[in-house]
């Protein structure tokens, strides 16, 4: 797997959009971009995945850059309900391709 | 609609004792399987992961075993359990979408 990295932690106050950003400079051509969070405790949960184009769905929108060496996670209205780590991945859908956890960013939304 | 299933959440074992964690997925055919592990403030590690009955891999030498004796079934086990075994464990399936489901976890605490 490609090796992301994000900065460790984030404040956004609520109400406000929250962008994550990730790097991803050595993905391969067939990885995709996963963004997951994990809500204390919890198991973490999956959020929106892609490839090369913008995508959205009811949690969030991830833009990729077209050399798709980074992405951008946007929550668009931060509530104190994703405060949470959120993890980057880049993998293949490969089936033999392992799922690796970095150490993610943790998102603080301020009341 | 596809479910995971992972109990007990919580357990207190004795150093020294037999470990056996259980995981069932639903609605589903020939899911990849993992066990990841999760210490206090810490990151998510893999422990194992299978692609199919009997197939195990190991990410990471330690005290633990995976086996696969069902399709949906995913058992992680341990002969003697450390104080250093004392963590939040998290079972995960994924298809080929590359989408991963967590369990709920089991937080283990070896005294």
């Amino acid at each position: 797997d490609a090796k992301t990295t994000q900065p460790p932690s984030m404040d956004c106050a609520e109400g406000r959009a929250a962008n994550l950003p990730c790097n991803h400079s050595t993905i391969s051509g067939n990885e995709y971009v996963y963004w997951y969070r994990q809500i204390h405790s919890q198991g973490p949960q999956y959020i929106i995945h892609g490839l090369k184009n913008n995508e959205t769905n009811e949690m969030a929108s991830l833009i990729i850059t077209e050399d798709r060496k980074s992405s951008t996670l946007i929550l668009p209205h931060a509530t104190l309900r994703d405060t949470a780590v959120y993890y980057c991945i880049a993998r293949s859908m490969n089936r033999d391709d392992k799922i690796i956890f970095g150490k993610g960013t943790r998102l603080h939304i301020l009341p | 609609s596809q479910t995971i299933h992972q109990w007990p959440a919580t357990l207190v074992q004795p150093v020294g004792s037999p470990l056996s964690l259980e995981c069932t997925v639903e609605g589903t055919s020939n899911p990849n399987l993992y066990w990841y592990r999760q210490a206090a403030g810490r990151g998510l590690q893999l422990l194992f992961y299978s692609v199919g009955i009997g197939q195990i891999s190991s990410e990471v030498p330690q005290n633990l075993s995976a086996s696969r004796p069902q399709d949906r079934q995913f058992i992680l086990s341990s002969k003697k359990l450390l104080l250093s075994d004392s963590s939040f464990y998290l079972c995960a399936w994924s298809q080929t979408t590359g989408k991963t489901t967590f369990g709920s976890g089991t937080r283990l605490t070896v005294v």
